[in-house]
């Protein structure tokens, strides 16, 4: 059973180029969502999804975008990569059920710089 | 806006010591959740809590839960090298659709144990 499975581990792109970070899941969640990390600041969430088709912005939303057109997949898009987006990604799926905690996992993470 | 806030960010321990963490929040939620994060690693599911006055423990770590001061502890008891790593607390905003899966986290607490 893999989890959740991020692609690419690593990356380093150049400011103004595009790029798609990979997430997907086998766990049959309904629930997906994008986080960053920064140094000293948590995680923040950037994208989330409650279903295959429907997807809403989170925290900080600017600069990414985001589609689910399975269960399976939740990919991140950089449209532009500006510095400001060095930092590391998770992507994290849940159940979701609303009304019971449930364990929410997380991928391995992605580490990205924009130079 | 939800606001999660940790104290202490960092905590020096010696072996065989007790300490507390502490996770305040801003908004009513009723689900929180512990993570631990080892460097350069995902997180790591340590509790889920979801009612007032829950207490769920797992070996060295005891985590509780007041809603009504709206307030989390994650104690560790015994304290040895191996848990060493920087433990999150996040909450469930409720913000983002009302759903599980989109956290709020703290900034993060930085456990050292030393011998």
């Amino acid at each position: 059973n893999a989890g959740v499975t991020q692609t690419p581990k690593f990356q380093v792109l150049k400011t103004g180029q595009s790029m798609t970070l990979q997430c997907a899941q086998d766990m049959n969640h309904e629930y997906m969502s994008w986080y960053r990390q920064d140094p000293g600041m948590g995680l923040r969430l950037i994208h989330y999804s409650v279903g295959a088709g429907i997807t809403d912005q989170g925290e900080v939303p600017n600069g990414y975008n985001v589609s689910r057109s399975t269960t399976e997949d939740f990919p991140l898009r950089l449209l532009s990569a500006a510095p400001s987006q060095t930092s590391v990604y998770f992507c994290a799926s849940s159940r979701g059920t609303g009304l019971s905690g449930n364990t929410i996992y997380f991928g391995e993470g992605s580490w990205l710089t924009v130079v | 806006e939800l606001k999660v806030e940790q104290n202490p960010l960092f905590l020096s321990m010696q072996e065989g010591k007790n300490y507390t963490i502490y996770c305040n929040y801003s908004t009513t939620s009723d689900r929180l959740y512990w993570y631990r994060q080892d460097p350069g690693k995902s997180l790591e599911s340590l509790f889920v809590l979801l009612s007032n006055g829950a207490v769920k423990q797992e070996g060295r770590l005891m985590a509780s839960l007041d809603t009504k001061a709206r307030l989390s502890t994650l104690h560790i008891t015994a304290a040895v090298h191996d848990l060493s790593a920087t433990y999150f607390c996040a909450v469930d905003s409720g913000n983002y659709g009302g759903s599980q899966g989109n956290l709020i986290f703290g900034k993060g607490t930085k456990l050292s144990v030393k011998p």
